[in-house]
């Protein structure tokens, strides 16, 4: 069966830190893979996706930046963090049928 | 272009009551719709989905929703709230490539003993 790990599970960054989440999928191969963010009180923002190792795909200009480095592997990063970057970062992945699946979350608080 | 609309970002009912949470989506073709579940501090657990089969559409822990085209509306439905209900509940659209997903802005479900 398919499984979806995010880690680290919490984070508490200094703004101007760099940020690193990564995103590992297991048991299915070539997924679509994505990134959302959850700001407090507010629905689901997709930053990025992917299709393929390489590909990466921007949903709004930001402070981040991601990549797919191997085909189950999808990592959310920055150089340096911002307020506004706080919130709940949740990566998903699809495969043959339409419905999203989703890992657990992080929980980034920058300070 | 694709947008869902949740009316209601807070619903609260009783145990036992009705539950009725509405989701509006506007498409240019016909979507694939969704809903999911979220409880706090964790990741989105998918209840059920609609991809052009029966518009009656039961998933699990005992909701339902209904896919209405000419209304627009995919409301998700439970006859008989529990406690364990209490979560936000987030609609969603996406297309036939499945590239990406449109989610509504959520409903926090709220039962009342």
């Amino acid at each position: 069966s398919q499984t979806i790990h995010q880690w680290p599970a919490t984070l508490v960054q200094p703004v101007g830190s760099p940020l690193s989440l990564e995103c590992t999928v297991e048991g299915t191969s070539n997924p679509n893979l994505y990134w959302y963010r959850q700001a407090a009180g507010r629905g689901l923002q997709l930053l990025f996706y992917s299709v393929g190792i390489g590909q990466i795909s921007s949903e709004v200009p930001q402070n981040l930046s991601a990549s797919r480095p191997q085909d189950r592997q999808f990592i959310l990063s920055s150089k340096k963090l911002l307020l506004s970057d706080s919130g709940f970062y949740l990566c998903a992945w699809t495969e043959m049928g339409p419905e999203q699946f989703f890992g657990p979350g992080t929980r980034l608080t920058v300070l | 272009a694709q947008s869902v609309t949740q009316l209601g970002s807070h619903v609260s009912v009783s145990e036992g009551a009705l539950v009725l949470l509405r989701c509006n989506y506007s498409s240019s073709v016909p979507p694939y719709l969704f809903w999911y579940v979220q409880y706090p501090n964790q990741g989105l657990q998918l209840l059920l989905k609609y991809t052009s089969a029966a518009t009656l559409v039961k998933g699990i822990n005992g909701f339902e929703a209904e896919f209405k085209k000419s209304e627009t509306s995919f409301h998700l439905t439970k006859p008989s709230a529990h406690m364990s209900d209490a979560a936000e509940y987030f609609c969603a659209v996406s297309l036939y490539n499945f590239n990406k997903f449109y989610f509504g802005s959520g409903t926090k479900l709220n039962v009342k003993p």
